[in-house]
């Protein structure tokens, strides 16, 4: 079975500093690796994946994610934290026998302060 | 290109009755997924569809169903609904047949209150 920890509920940080919300994971074989955000009342939005290649990800909005195969962890990152990435993200894993089913973290509520 | 589609957007229903969501997903795309997230539970996986069969099965009672169209439309439909069946109905859409290399784009979600 496949598994996804979030190991933060929450994660507060300042306008203009860097934020980092950690994930790990647990797949048989290959995993595929995602972030999603979603704001309220909204459904989820694609922010990058993993699937092969270079260990860090580039993705939208400015963020960016580093997998890390010893660690079997991908944390998402960002140089510079804004008010407006207030949200909840979720990192998800799809691989091994589940086939497209995406198996998500429990989340993590970032709040950026002015 | 429009995004995925999800109708109604909110509901309310009475213990024991049923419901059906409806789901449209972004042209082209083959594979349709069901999401119910709540709370207690976080985002957990339904089933999903690849061209009108269903791909796989995520852990829940036979009171949730569903279907694709020919058109790649969904539909999924709970029977006999409890309390414990309030959430975020989630439906998403990806391309291609190696689908888990593909991102999934959702849609906004179906509001279920059972009451």
């Amino acid at each position: 079975a496949q598994s996804v920890a979030q190991p933060e509920d929450q994660v507060n940080v300042a306008e203009g500093n860097p934020l980092t919300v950690k994930c790990t994971y647990s797949v048989s074989g290959n995993p595929y690796l995602f972030w999603y955000v979603q704001y309220p009342n909204r459904g989820l939005q694609f922010l990058l994946k993993y699937i092969t290649g270079d260990n860090l990800v580039k993705g939208s909005y400015g963020f960016e994610a580093e997998f890390n195969k010893s660690q079997t962890s991908f944390h998402l990152k960002k140089p510079s934290a804004l008010v407006s990435d207030s949200a909840l993200y979720f990192c998800a894993v799809s691989g091994g026998l589940a086939g497209n089913m995406l198996t998500f973290g429990g989340g993590t509520r970032l709040m950026v302060k002015p | 290109k429009a995004g995925v589609t999800q109708t109604p957007r909110y509901l309310i229903k009475t213990r024991g009755q049923q419901v059906t969501l409806s789901c449209s997903p972004i042209s082209g795309h083959r594979s349709v997924s069901w999401y119910q997230q709540t709370p207690g539970q976080g985002l957990q996986f339904l089933f999903e569809y690849f061209s009108e069969t269903q791909r796989n099965k995520g852990n829940f009672p036979g009171r949730f169903s569903g279907r694709q169209f020919s058109n790649s439309r969904s539909e999924m439909n709970v029977s006999t609904l409890e309390l414990g069946d309030s959430a975020l109905y989630l439906c998403a859409s990806s391309l291609g047949v190696r689908d888990r290399e593909y991102e999934q784009y959702f849609g906004p979600g179906t509001r279920l209150t059972v009451t």
